[in-house]
């Protein structure tokens, strides 16, 4: 079966840094990405990786190891609007993304 | 821009009652889906359409149907709704199928009773 796990929440305190790990097992992989989503709003967009590595984008940073079926989102400098769920999504062989249930994150001042 | 505009916000709804959630994206996307988010349980695909004129079933597609006539509006019907369809529905495009990033709506919670 196709499974993604994440942790349900994590707390950390604001200005500090905070890794958000995703492990996954699908059938075929094409690409991970990244969601922010904050209470009662839609998803949205955060990064997307490929290939092995990381990735960087302001404060946001993703990083992929393939063979491990792991990836992490990786947040600095914590601000209190980065209070979200943060998902993460596998897209198959099919093309299609498969969901974890997402993680929880609460910033502490 | 308005992206993608789903209708109705909220509902409550009488089990057994027939139900048609909109969405329209103005983005000129190829494709479009629709998902349930549950709590506890991630996003799950319910239908989608990779162009217009074509459907294909998700993880979790009975109790529902799609239509997708043209490019922009990608309707959900419950045919006769029951309590476990008591969800966020989010509908979401790309410009391309499956793998793309995918722009959502901003959701419609239902209520089944």
């Amino acid at each position: 079966g196709q499974n993604i796990d994440q942790p349900t929440e994590m707390t950390a305190t604001e200005g500090a840094i905070v890794q958000i790990n995703c492990t996954y097992q699908t059938s075929g992989f094409n690409g991970l990405f990244w969601y922010q989503q904050h209470a009662g709003e839609a998803p949205t967009f955060l990064s997307y990786n490929v290939l092995d590595g990381l990735e960087e984008k302001g404060r946001f940073s993703s990083f992929l190891s393939r063979s491990k079926g792991y990836s992490y989102l990786l947040l600095k400098e914590l601000q209190m609007k980065d209070s979200a769920s943060y998902l993460c999504a596998v897209r198959d062989s099919n093309y299609q993304l498969i969901w974890g249930a997402g993680t929880k994150l609460i910033i502490k001042p | 821009i308005a992206g993608i505009t789903q209708a109705p916000t909220s509902q409550i709804l009488a089990a057994g009652r027939r139900m048609t959630l909109r969405c329209t994206q103005d983005m000129r996307h190829n494709a479009m889906y629709w998902y349930r988010q549950d709590l506890g349980l991630g996003l799950r695909l319910i239908h989608y359409s990779n162009t217009a004129g074509t459907t294909g079933k998700g993880e979790v597609p009975d109790g529902y149907s799609v239509s997708r006539a043209n490019t922009d509006d990608f309707p959900l019907t419950l045919a006769s709704a029951v309590p476990s369809q008591t969800s966020v529905y989010f509908c979401a495009s790309s410009a391309g199928q499956g793998g793309d990033i995918q722009y959502f709506g901003a959701g419609t919670r239902l209520s089944v009773l």
